[in-house]
C-alpha cells in the first residue's frame, strides 16, 4: 500500500520554463511534507518543505503548494536550470503508532534540456 | 544544516559476514534513521535510531538482522548481519535536528 505516490517517473523540461513535480498521499495524519533532490551516486539533499497548517511554501526558484483536499502537492521550479537535472522524491512524516515515520515516494527524474 | 559522514562508501562482501556502517554528524541532530534502497525502488525506513536505548524498527525489519547503534547525538551505526545477495542495496543515514533533514552520502554494498 502506497500512502506517498508520485505517478510520473520522469520528467522532461526546456531550460527557463516551468517543472512541476507532483506527489500525492493517503494518509491523511501526514502533518508535514518534503522535497529532496537526489543526483547519481549521492544521497538525497532536502530541498523544501511544508507544514500541513500551510498551503504554499516558496524559497528562490522552488514553491510548494500542498493541496489538503486532495491530498497532493506539487513543486515548482522556475526557471528551470540544466543543475536542476536529478530525481525529486517527496516525503511525508506523521507520528504514528508513537513512532515517527517518514514514508517516501519512488521519485521523479527531472531532465532539463538545453 | 548538518553534515554527516558515512562511510564505507562502498563495500563487496561475502554471503554469512557482516558489515557495520558508520555515521557521523558534525553537530547534534535530534532524530537519526536508517534507510535502504534497492535498486528501482524509493528509500525504505529500516528504524528510528534512538539514543542511549533500542533502536525502533519498521515492518520487515529486526534487530537481528540489522543491529543499530547510537551512542550519542552524533554517532550511529547499522550493522548488515548474515548477508545475502537480497541485501545488496544502498544503505543511507539520516538526521534532523533544526530546518530540514541532512543524509549521509550513503553505502553501496553488494553482497556475492
Amino acid at each position: 500500500d502506497q500512502q506517498v505516490k508520485q505517478n510520473s517517473p520522469s520528467l522532461s523540461v526546456q531550460e527557463g520554463r516551468i517543472s512541476i513535480l507532483n506527489c500525492d498521499y493517503t494518509n491523511s495524519m501526514f502533518d508535514y511534507f518534503l522535497w529532496y533532490k537526489k543526483y547519481p551516486a549521492e544521497g538525497p539533499t532536502f530541498l523544501i518543505s511544508i507544514s500541513s497548517i500551510k498551503d504554499k511554501n516558496e524559497d528562490g526558484r522552488f514553491t510548494v503548494f500542498l493541496n489538503k483536499s486532495a491530498k497532493h502537492l506539487s513543486l515548482h521550479i522556475v526557471p528551470s536550470q540544466p543543475g536542476d537535472s536529478a530525481v525529486y522524491f517527496c516525503a511525508a512524516s506523521a507520528f504514528m503508532d508513537s513512532n515517527y515515520q517518514l514514508i517516501w515516494g519512488a521519485g521523479t527524474k527531472l531532465i532539463i534540456k538545453p | 544544516s548538518a553534515v554527516i559522514s558515512q562511510k564505507p562508501s562502498r563495500d563487496i562482501c561475502q554471503r554469512g559476514t557482516s558489515l557495520t556502517i558508520q555515521c557521523q554528524v558534525d553537530s547534534q541532530v535530534t532524530m537519526m534513521f536508517w534507510y535502504r534502497q534497492q535498486p528501482g525502488q524509493s528509500l525504505t525506513l529500516i528504524a528510528t535510531a534512538n539514543q542511549g536505548s533500542e533502536a525502533t524498527y519498521e515492518s520487515g525489519f529486526v534487530i537481528d538482522k540489522f543491529p543499530i547503534s547510537r551512542p550519542n547525538l552524533t554517532f550511529s551505526t547499522l550493522t548488515v548481519s548474515n548477508m545475502s545477495p537480497e541485501d545488496s542495496s544502498i544503505y543511507l543515514c539520516g538526521g534532523t535536528g533544526g530546518s530540514g533533514y541532512t543524509f549521509g552520502s550513503g553505502t553501496r554494498l553488494t553482497v556475492v
